[in-house]
């Protein structure tokens, strides 16, 4: 079975900088996605990047980006320019396609002003 | 385009009543995914159904829980005589028919609390 290990319950960071969420899974199948979804306090579950296995190229939305190890089973995400609104718990989610999705327990963003 | 809607947001129930959270779809998909979020968990699956057809119930608890997805109408989420550590939070997501992508849209969850 899946799994996904996220090890910071909790980090911060100051406004305007950067920080890195680590994930890490478990899979033996070779095509996957993977995910970042935001939660902020409103509880909606946002979409923040997805990453294909199949690409190398590590995938980018704006100020966030991801570090994609394939060998490593790896995904961190990286927050650049951080700003209040930021401040969300934030998943790392495993899916094939068209299956349910496997989550980490989180880690909760604080940004400081 | 609206978004995939689930009502209520807040749901109270006494101990032994019955809960119905319902989920509509986003426009245009036809795969539905419930989940359920615990204080301080991540999201857990729970059942992963198409039109009139449950495809993968292995989230879910063999007694008390039941879902469907008819061919017209919203899914529904189903929980008899509830307990208390069925508070939680549900979500419901959806995704279109042959994306293999998968990318799952989320609805706001329903929060439902057990007295």
């Amino acid at each position: 079975a899946q799994t996904v290990t996220q090890s910071q319950p909790e980090m911060s960071v100051q406004e305007a900088e950067t920080v890195t969420l680590s994930c890490t899974y478990d899979t033996s199948e070779s095509d996957y996605y993977l995910f970042w979804y935001k939660q902020p306090p409103s509880r909606q579950m946002i979409l923040v990047i997805r990453q294909e296995a199949y690409k190398q190229q590590n995938a980018t939305e704006n100020r966030f980006s991801v570090n994609f190890q394939k060998a490593a089973k790896s995904f961190s995400l990286k927050i650049s320019d951080s700003q209040l609104g930021d401040a969300a718990m934030y998943f790392c989610a495993y899916g094939g396609g068209n299956t349910p999705l496997v989550f980490g327990k989180g880690t909760r963003l604080s940004v400081i002003a | 385009n609206a978004g995939v809607m689930q009502n209520p947001r807040h749901l109270v129930r006494r101990r032994g009543q019955e809960a119905r959270l319902r989920c509509s779809p986003m426009k245009g998909h036809s795969h539905v995914y419930w989940y359920r979020q615990l204080p301080e968990e991540g999201l857990k699956f729970m059942v992963y159904l198409q039109k009139e057809n449950i495809i993968d119930e292995s989230g879910m608890p063999k007694e008390r829980f039941s879902a469907e997805f008819p061919k017209e109408g919203p899914s529904i989420l189903r929980i008899q005589q509830v307990v208390r550590g069925d508070s939680a939070a549900y979500f419901c997501a959806s995704s279109h028919w042959g994306d293999h992508q998968n990318i799952q849209y989320f609805g706001a969850g329903t929060r439902l609390s057990v007295l």
